[in-house]
C-alpha cells in the first residue's frame, strides 16, 4: 500500500476563515512533507516533517501553519490567506528524510482563496 | 538557473514512442525520479532510477541515465491517450527539485 490520502479534495474560503488541510499514511512513514503547486508550475517545497518534528520550513508565511499529530497524519492550518495562496497543495510521504528516500505524493488539495 | 530542466511540451501520436527529456546539474543526486500528473491530480510516482544505473526498464517505461552528462531520457513505448499528462522529473540531492514539467499530448 503506498497511498497518500488527502482531504479535502477542494476547499473554497474567504480571506478572514480559518480551515485545516490534512494528510494522512499508513505505511509507517516517519518523514512527511507538504507542497504548494501552482498552476502550470512545479510543486514548491513548504514544510518538511520527520518524526513528528518540523525539520525543514521554507520560509513559509505564518499564515500556513502545520501540525504533525502523530505518525501518520500531518494537517496544515490556514489563516488570514490571500488570494495568491490559492494553489494546489499536495503532502507526500518517505520512509526517512535521506536523499535515497522516496516520495510518494496524495492527490492534493484544490484551495481558492476568494 | 534551474537544478533541473525540462522541455515543456511533447506532442505524439498514438502508438508512436514518446521521449522526454532531463537534464540535471547536482552530480551528488543518488536517485532520479519520474512523475506523472494527470489535470487536477497529485504527483504519481511513475518510475526512478538509482544513480549507478544506466537503464531501468518497466513494462512500456525505459529510463536512460547519462551520468557523465547529468542527462535523463524516459521512454514510453505505444503511447496511448492515457498517457497524456505533464511528466516532471526530479532528483533528490538534497531536497526533492523538481524540473517544470514536460506536457504530453497523445493524439489519436
Amino acid at each position: 500500500d503506498t497511498e497518500v490520502t488527502q482531504t479535502p479534495k477542494h476547499l473554497v474560503m474567504g480571506m478572514t476563515n480559518k480551515k485545516s488541510l490534512k494528510c494522512e499514511q499508513h505505511m509507517g512513514h516517519r518523514a512527511m512533507y507538504w507542497y504548494k503547486q501552482k498552476a502550470k508550475k512545479p510543486p514548491e517545497l513548504m514544510f518538511v516533517y520527520s518524526y513528528e518534528k518540523l525539520s525543514i520550513n521554507e520560509s513559509v508565511p505564518s499564515r500556513f501553519s502545520p501540525e504533525c499529530p502523530n505518525s501518520s497524519l500531518l494537517n496544515l492550518h490556514l489563516h488570514a490567506l490571500q488570494p495568491e495562496d490559492s494553489a494546489l497543495y499536495l503532502c507526500a510521504s518517505s520512509q526517512g528524510l535521506a536523499d535515497q528516500e522516496t516520495q510518494y505524493f496524495g492527490p492534493g488539495t484544490r484551495l481558492l482563496v476568494l | 538557473g534551474e537544478d533541473v530542466e525540462q522541455s515543456l511540451f511533447l506532442s505524439v501520436r498514438e502508438g508512436d514512442s514518446s521521449v522526454i527529456n532531463c537534464t540535471y546539474t547536482d552530480s551528488s543526486s543518488t536517485y532520479l525520479y519520474w512523475y506523472k500528473q494527470e489535470p487536477g491530480a497529485g504527483l504519481q510516482l511513475l518510475t526512478y532510477i538509482f544513480s549507478n544505473m544506466d537503464m531501468k526498464q518497466d513494462q512500456r517505461l525505459t529510463v536512460l541515465l547519462n551520468k557523465k552528462d547529468k542527462h535523463l531520457s524516459l521512454r514510453i513505448a505505444d503511447t496511448q491517450t492515457g498517457d497524456s499528462a505533464i511528466y516532471f522529473c526530479a532528483e533528490s540531492a538534497n531536497d526533492m527539485r523538481f524540473g517544470a514539467g514536460t506536457r504530453l499530448t497523445v493524439k489519436p
